[in-house]
């Protein structure tokens, strides 16, 4: 049962437009959200995170919104830059569990 | 600061065989975390070690164990290996338990060959 859900594997987007990736979860103890960049051969690296006390929070280029009444949320990243290609997870965690549950990824590649 | 790193990088196996992968956190890291990435799939939760204790572990059966040592670093080992072992093994690290949130940081990965 996958609790976090990447419907989008993949997604292409021009450079200099905003990326939209997406993430939808099914378990309602979810309080804390991250989304990681993966490039290949690399380890996964934290980006962002948000609490479920809020619905927004932003950092330079990426801002990460969270719906919770939708169990959704969604990173944008503007503007695209071609270093941003990468693979992009989301996870989730639940107070005092200390385990991230990750999502299945979204490629994304950034056109010159 | 050194990162999270993992050895080996690569490791080939033939089936039946077991497998030990090492990990040392960044320093100051006392929780340890291990993930697989089979390929198509995201990162499956293995492991979790704090305090040289093993605090949770997921969906993965017993062949499948690890220990923490006192100076935090960490093993995985994977026995009796099959074909759907082959996977990257992320190794991650985080300052503390006490609150969901903390920023855990991955290693770079041992890639698991099972032929």
């Amino acid at each position: 049962d996958q609790q976090v859900k990447q419907n989008s594997p993949s997604l292409s987007v021009q450079e200099g437009r905003i990326s939209i990736l997406n993430c939808d979860y099914t378990n309602s103890m979810f309080d804390y959200f991250l989304w990681y960049k993966k490039y290949p051969a690399e380890g996964p690296t934290f980006l962002i995170s948000i609490s479920s006390i809020k619905d927004k929070n932003e950092d330079g280029r990426f801002t990460v919104f969270l719906n919770k009444s939708a169990k959704h949320l969604s990173l944008h990243i503007v503007p695209s830059q071609p270093g941003d290609s990468a693979v992009y997870f989301c996870a989730a965690s639940n107070f005092g569990n200390e385990k991230l549950t990750f999502g299945t990824g979204t490629r994304l590649t950034i056109i010159p | 600061e050194a990162g999270v790193t993992q050895s080996p990088t690569h490791l080939i196996k033939t089936r039946g065989q077991q497998a030990t992968l090492r990990c040392s956190p960044i320093s100051g890291h006392t929780s340890v975390y291990w993930y697989q990435q089979a390929l198509g799939l995201g990162l499956q939760f293995l492991l979790w070690y704090d305090e040289g204790e093993e605090r949770n572990r997921g969906n993965f059966p017993p062949r499948f164990s690890g220990r923490q040592f006192p100076n935090y670093s960490s093993e995985l080992n994977v026995n009796a290996l099959e074909l759907e072992d082959s996977a990257l093994y992320l190794c991650a690290s985080s300052f503390g338990t006490a609150l969901s949130g903390n920023t855990i940081y991955f290693g770079e990965g041992s890639w698991l060959t099972v032929v």
